[in-house]
């Protein structure tokens, strides 16, 4: 069974702070996915990684994908309050047809 | 830009009731999913299209049907909707493998609820 899991589950962190989350799979898999929600809204794309080694970078949020390892992270630069939500990640198998996420990590920054 | 519509926001329907819930893509996209969102559980698959009349099961399929027998719609079916199928339920699409990204686009998500 493919499992796709996320932590921390939920973060609390003050304006200005550096954090890091972190998505481990178990599939082999070179297509990972960053999404953001927002509360009562649905799910919005914020980056693809399309290889092992890549990286990309929106603003103060920065995504990289390490396929030998199975991980990608998500690292928040200098938080500040409007990057208050949820953010998935999903990994897509070789097969190209699915789509499995993560339970989320729902983050707070707080002023 | 890529639209994926869901019928409903909110729905509010009663045990045993027949439930149709409805999405539309306009980018010609093969793929269609329908996953259901939970508190904790995060998303999970119910069912996929990768082409018109073709559906796969995913994770949780049981008490869900579907139907596509257009490209740009996929329907999700509750047969008999029970009290632990209220959840949000999410459609989304993709384009097929070659055509370009992958990432899926989703609609805005359908808040059902069984009494």
């Amino acid at each position: 069974e493919l499992k796709v899991e996320q932590n921390p589950l939920f973060l609390s962190m003050q304006e200005g702070k550096n954090y890091t989350i972190y998505c481990n799979y178990s599939t082999t898999s070179d297509r990972l996915y960053w999404y953001r929600q927002d509360p009562g809204k649905s799910l919005e794309s914020l980056f693809v990684l399309l290889s092992n080694g890549a990286v990309k970078q929106e603003g103060r949020l920065m995504a990289s994908l390490d396929t030998k390892a199975r991980l990608s992270t998500l690292h928040i630069t200098a938080a500040v309050h409007d990057l208050s939500a949820t953010y998935f990640c999903a990994v897509d198998p070789n097969t190209g047809n699915q789509f499995y996420f993560g339970t989320g990590t729902s983050l707070t920054v707080i002023p | 830009d890529v639209k994926v519509t869901q019928s409903s926001r909110y729905l509010v329907k009663r045990t045993g009731e027949k439930v149709f819930l409805e999405c539309v893509q306009d980018m010609d996209h093969e793929n269609m999913f329908w996953y259901r969102q939970d508190p904790g559980l995060g998303l999970r698959l119910i069912y996929f299209s990768y082409d018109v009349k073709m559906k796969e099961k995913g994770d949780i399929p049981e008490g869900y049907s579907v139907s596509r027998e257009k490209k740009e719609r996929f329907s999700l079916i509750l047969e008999s909707a029970s009290t632990n199928q209220t959840s949000m339920y999410l459609c989304a699409s993709s384009i097929i493998e070659g055509r370009g990204p992958t990432e899926a686009f989703f609609g805005q998500g359908t808040r059902l609820t069984v009494v």
